[in-house]
């Protein structure tokens, strides 16, 4: 059984403060990790698509890492605000499905 | 609107009775999943399809559950006899093609309650 562990599993921040999450995946079979962003009444939207050892991306305030070696990624937001409130999901790709974590709940008060 | 799109946006059912949910992708996507969602846990995998083939269905589903997509392009699930634990938010998501490094597009789900 493939599992995805995502921590914490709930965070509240200040606005302006950084913050990082964790996601850990089975190192083997390894294909892609995905990085989504789930808000509120919204749909899940793509944020990384991630495929190679050491790769890093970045989109304005939030970064990604991955290790596919001992199967974890980190998403930082950089100076955190109110509209970053939202639920982050990430995925273990393994070729045909995706097999979600189950989310970390960010909520950035003003 | 070019988005997955998914009705409808809220169901409320009585216990036994029969649900179907449509989704429509992407028009060129070829690839179209289903997730389930309950409070707390991450999207759960249920189905997905190559076109109009149905190339894996979860072990977690029943045999009450069944989704088609003919000719390739919208699909549906319905779920027969409806139990309270079916009560959840099903996802609908699609993708271009089968590559390691692509994205699925969701569409905002259907939020099922069962009484």
């Amino acid at each position: 059984i493939l599992n995805v562990e995502q921590s914490p599993q709930s965070l509240h921040v200040q606005e302006g403060d950084s913050t990082n999450f964790t996601c850990s995946f089975p190192s083997s079979n390894f294909y892609a990790l995905h990085w989504y962003r789930w808000e509120t009444a919204k749909s899940p939207e793509a944020l990384f698509v991630m495929t190679l050892n050491g790769d890093e991306k970045k989109k304005g305030r939030i970064s990604a890492t991955l290790n596919t070696k001992e199967g974890y990624s980190y998403l930082y937001i950089k100076g955190s605000q109110p509209e970053d409130s939202a639920t982050y999901l990430c995925a273990f790709d393994s070729s045909y499905k995706l097999i979600f974590g189950s989310g970390t709940r960010l909520l950035v008060r003003p | 609107d070019t988005g997955v799109s998914q009705n409808p946006r809220h169901k409320i059912t009585k216990r036994g009775q029969n649900v179907t949910f449509r989704c429509d992708p992407i028009s060129e996507h070829n690839r179209l999943y289903w997730y389930r969602q309950t409070l707390g846990q991450g999207p759960e995998f249920l189905t997905y399809f190559q076109n109009e083939a149905q190339l894996e269905k979860s072990r977690l589903l029943s045999d009450r559950f069944s989704a088609e997509r003919p000719k390739g392009s919208f699909s549906t699930l319905e779920i027969q006899r409806t139990e309270q634990g079916d009560s959840a938010m099903y996802l609908c998501a699609s993708s271009l093609s089968r590559r390691t490094n692509e994205k699925l597009f969701f569409g905002s789900g259907t939020q099922l309650s069962v009484l």
